[in-house]
């Protein structure tokens, strides 16, 4: 079955770059999602990438995938205390109805 | 403004009483989506609905119940035969397979 893993916490300094981890299993994967929650909110959608590309980039926002270890990341530079949130990967595949795998999400702490 | 709205944020009800959460969009969307999220962990899907009058189980159905009689809604009900109803509940629709869900802010449920 599908299974997506993140780790839960990361903390960077403002300015610095952030990257968020993820691993899924489901080979079939079509698109790989990066939606950003904040407290009390719903999933913002940050960025997608279809399974057939390497790389995509969003202003301060990269998405690089490596297929071959099914491995995901998001960077995000120059991070800003704003983007303290929870950041959770996703992932749909083929025949699935558009549901999607969630990791558990990782929450991105912003210091001064 | 075209988006999903999920009503109540808060509610609160006694064990063993039913409770309807509301979800309505008006973005056109075919699809309609119920997860819901507890405190380290990724999103579960509870049900979903591909088109009007039409609805699947997803992972964790079991005590929940739905509807779909117009596009534009799709109420999920707790029943009293969910074990443990408290939680974050999203709501999220798209308009097809190959495009990316959007989320309502979600309704925090307290049964006690």
């Amino acid at each position: 079955g599908e299974d997506v893993e993140q780790s839960l916490f990361l903390s960077v300094r403002e300015g610095d770059s952030s990257v968020i981890n993820c691993t899924y299993t489901d080979s079939s994967s079509t698109y790989l999602y990066w939606y950003k929650q904040e407290p009390g909110a719903g999933l913002q959608l940050l960025t997608y990438i279809f399974s057939n590309m390497d790389m995509k980039q969003d202003q301060r926002l990269t998405v690089l995938l490596n297929k071959k270890d099914k491995h995901l990341s998001l960077r995000i530079a120059d991070t800003q205390t704003g983007d303290s949130a929870i950041y959770f990967c996703a992932e749909s595949f083929t025949g699935g109805g558009n549901k999607l795998t969630f990791g558990t999400g990782t929450q991105l702490k912003v210091e001064l | 403004d075209g988006g999903i709205t999920q009503s109540p944020k808060y509610l609160f009800r006694k064990e063993g009483q039913n409770v309807t959460l509301s979800c309505e969009q008006n973005l056109n969307h075919d699809a309609m989506y119920w997860y819901r999220q507890d405190p380290g962990q990724g999103l579960r899907l509870i049900y979903y609905s591909q088109i009007v009058n039409d609805f699947q189980k997803g992972d964790i159905a079991e005590g929940y119940s739905v509807s779909r009689e117009k596009k534009e809604s799709f109420p999920l009900t707790v029943t009293s035969a969910q074990k443990n109803p408290t939680a974050f509940y999203l709501c999220a629709s798209t308009s097809d397979r190959a495009r990316p869900l959007h989320f309502g802010n979600g309704t925090r449920l307290t049964v006690t």
